[in-house]
């Protein structure tokens, strides 16, 4: 599976949107790109995903360029209950019946008032 | 509808001893998975079962890790002996394993300790 390269961490006021930079220069035609964040002291929690096109879901969007080699995770309205770490995951869905996940280190974001 | 529930939520043991983990993933759920993760580091994969059958298990270090998944629905993972290197959260998650681009659910962990 590519790498992922993301910023250790971020702030980011409540109430303002975050955006979650990931590049992934090494992703290949049929990775899809996953998000998932983890909450301290919490299993992870599934965000969004995507193959080539821009995503949308409750939670947040999937914005990814038309060369696939980076995305960027948009939480549209903070609050303080989004600090976590959030992981951007490149996986070919394709290889089994499930998906392998290999996980970085990922991004922390802290939501302040 | 229940998540993956994992038990014990934390545990502490002295070196050289054993223990286990138990995992109940979510209802109808046929992938299961058990990860590692150190602190301030991201989970690692361990073992992936469809059904009852292991299907990847290259990461597992199988002279002191075991695990099985009897029925294809509970699992047990078991360290013997521990060693202070061990000292983690274990992981268990779950997918329906019925199709492409599925997610994982994961449970809230057990942290183990290593004294």
């Amino acid at each position: 599976d590519a790498k992922t390269t993301q910023p250790p961490s971020m702030d980011c006021a409540e109430g303002r949107a975050a955006n979650l930079p990931c590049n992934h220069s090494t992703i290949s035609g049929n990775e899809y790109v996953y998000w998932y964040r983890q909450i301290h002291s919490q299993g992870p929690q599934y965000i969004i995903h995507g193959l080539k096109n821009n995503e949308t879901n409750e939670m947040a969007s999937l914005i990814i360029t038309e060369d696939r080699k980076s995305s960027t995770l948009i939480l549209p309205h903070a609050t303080l209950r989004d600090t976590a770490v959030y992981y951007c995951i490149v996986s070919d869905p394709h290889t089994g019946t499930a998906s392998k996940l290999t996980f970085g280190t990922g991004t922390r974001l802290q939501v302040t008032l | 509808e229940a998540g993956v529930v994992q038990s014990p939520r934390y545990k502490i043991i002295e070196k050289k001893q054993p223990v286990a983990f138990w995992c109940n993933p979510i209802s109808g759920h046929n992938t299961l998975y058990w990860y590692r993760q150190n602190l301030g580091q991201g989970p690692e994969l361990l073992i992936r079962y469809e059904n009852e059958e292991a299907v990847d298990d290259s990461q597992l270090p199988k002279d002191r890790f075991s695990a099985e998944r009897l029925k294809g629905v509970d699992s047990t993972l078991k360290i013997q002996p521990a060693e202070l290197g061990d000292s983690a959260v274990y992981l268990c998650a779950s997918s329906p394993g019925q199709g492409e681009e599925e997610t994982q659910y994961f449970g809230p962990g057990t942290r183990l300790l290593v004294l």
